[in-house]
């Protein structure tokens, strides 16, 4: 079975700082998907960013990259310019690459901290 | 249209009631699944809805959890007599299988407390 592991419960960052996320994974799959889905008190899952395990490219979304270490099975998000909407529960998700078994599977979660 | 609706938003019960919950995934998407959240936790899975495929019960916690789904449209999860670690953050996502990576989009959640 696969595993998720995010080892931050709490993280902070000032204003317009960058500040990394970490997320490591079990599998013994070659081929998967990671996530990282942002969640606000609201409890709406977004979608922050994905990546496929195949892409060598590490993926990126405006102010959002990630740096995928597929040997290490490690998968961190970066923030950018951080912003005060920024603040949220941050989740790392796996799923598998194929049609069976399309479920997520989690991480605990990382609470972001974003300081004025 | 709109994205996954969920209702009721929250609902409080007591103990060894029945509850259900209600999910109405985005439309066109064929894949819905529901996922459980306790207090400041990751979401576990509990089931899987694909077309008119046989579910993937494999994450429902005991046989007093079960959900069903007519076609491609609204799905309910219902817990029969409901315990208080049944307290959590109910979560329903859809997803459109048919794209490289198809992502699955949230509900707000239906926040469950059971007294």
């Amino acid at each position: 079975a696969q595993t998720v592991t995010q080892s931050q419960p709490e993280m902070s960052v000032q204003e317009a700082e960058t500040v990394t996320l970490s997320c490591t994974y079990d599998t013994s799959e070659s081929d998967y998907y990671l996530f990282w889905y942002k969640q606000p008190p609201s409890r709406q899952m977004i979608l922050v960013i994905r990546q496929e395990a195949y892409k060598q490219q590490n993926a990126t979304e405006n102010r959002f990259s990630v740096n995928f270490q597929k040997a290490a099975k490690s998968f961190s998000l970066k923030i950018s310019d951080s912003q005060l909407g920024d603040a949220a529960m941050y989740f790392c998700a796996y799923r598998r690459a194929y049609n069976a078994g399309n479920m997520l599977t989690f991480g605990g979660g990382t609470r972001l901290m974003v300081k004025p | 249209g709109a994205g996954v609706s969920q209702s009721p938003s929250n609902k409080v019960t007591e103990k060894g009631k029945d509850v259900e919950l209600r999910c109405d995934p985005i439309s066109g998407h064929t894949a819905l699944y529901w996922y459980r959240q306790r207090l400041g936790q990751g979401l576990e899975f509990l089931i899987y809805f694909q077309g008119n495929s046989a579910p993937d019960k494999s994450g429902l916690p005991s046989d007093r959890f079960s959900a069903e789904r007519t076609g491609e449209s609204v799905s309910t999860l219902t817990i029969q007599r409901t315990q208080q670690e049944d307290s959590a953050v109910y979560l329903c996502a859809s997803s459109s299988p048919g794209l490289a990576v198809d992502t699955q989009y949230f509900g707000p959640g239906t926040r469950l407390t059971v007294l």
